[in-house]
């Protein structure tokens, strides 16, 4: 009965290479967000999305991008990784973009 | 931009005591705010939202209030325990946006 959920938990990759992180809610949420948290624990809101509209954070590299095959799958692609791309990617989702957001267990990463 | 602060960054309570954690943020025009609990190696669980129109919201143990002329929001929590030990990270949406931005949370440690 998991409501928001990320794959893979852990990703540990080369850089250079390139990456996916897939998440998937349950609740029917029409919004879902990716977030990164890095190494000293700092949440940064990277993308929102629903199916009119999407919001990217100006200081987000165009390496990365959401992808969204339907409204309950947000997915994170990431090109050319770089050891600074290091962190943990937290997904979440809520109803409309007012309302309480619920959070994914988060893809921690690691580039070496 | 909004930003958002978090007074203090770290706090230890003996168990039983009545705490306030402290956020403040700098664009007024909010549409809520929203107080969260990350525990180690963990997502983040949602505690309270304050809609703008709001100014305070209860759960349990929790309070949480909102003072948006002076851009503060505390959260109160009554008789903390040992389990109440986490991260706690205040977030707030600013003006023409939905997406959240994250203070750097308060560490509290509640000691038996």
């Amino acid at each position: 009965d998991t409501a928001v959920s990320q794959t893979p938990k852990y990703l540990v990759t080369q850089m250079g290479n390139d990456k996916s992180i897939k998440c998937e809610q349950n609740l029917g949420h029409d919004t879902m967000y990716w977030y990164k948290q890095d190494s000293k624990k700092f949440l940064k809101i990277m993308f929102s999305y629903n199916n009119k509209e999407l919001i990217i954070n100006e200081t987000v590299p165009n390496r990365f991008s959401p992808k969204s095959p339907d409204k309950a799958h947000l997915n994170l692609h990431i090109n050319s990784l770089e050891l600074g791309d290091s962190a943990v990617y937290f997904c979440a989702s809520s109803q409309r973009g007012a309302e309480t957001q619920y959070f994914g267990p988060g893809t921690r990463l690691l580039v070496l | 931009k909004q930003e958002v602060t978090q007074i203090p960054a770290a706090l230890s309570v003996p168990e039983g005591e009545n705490l306030v954690l402290n956020c403040s943020f700098t664009d007024s025009a909010i549409y809520n705010l929203q107080w969260f609990r990350q525990d180690p190696g963990k997502g983040l669980t949602s505690l309270l939202l304050i809609q703008s129109s709001q100014r305070e919201q209860t759960s349990g143990r929790l309070n949480a209030s909102l003072d948006k002329s002076s851009g503060r929001s505390t959260l109160y929590i009554a008789a903390s325990q040992p389990g109440d030990s986490a991260t706690y990270l205040c977030a707030a949406s600013g003006a023409g946006s939905y997406q959240l931005t994250f203070g750097k949370g308060t560490k509290l440690s509640v000691i038996p």
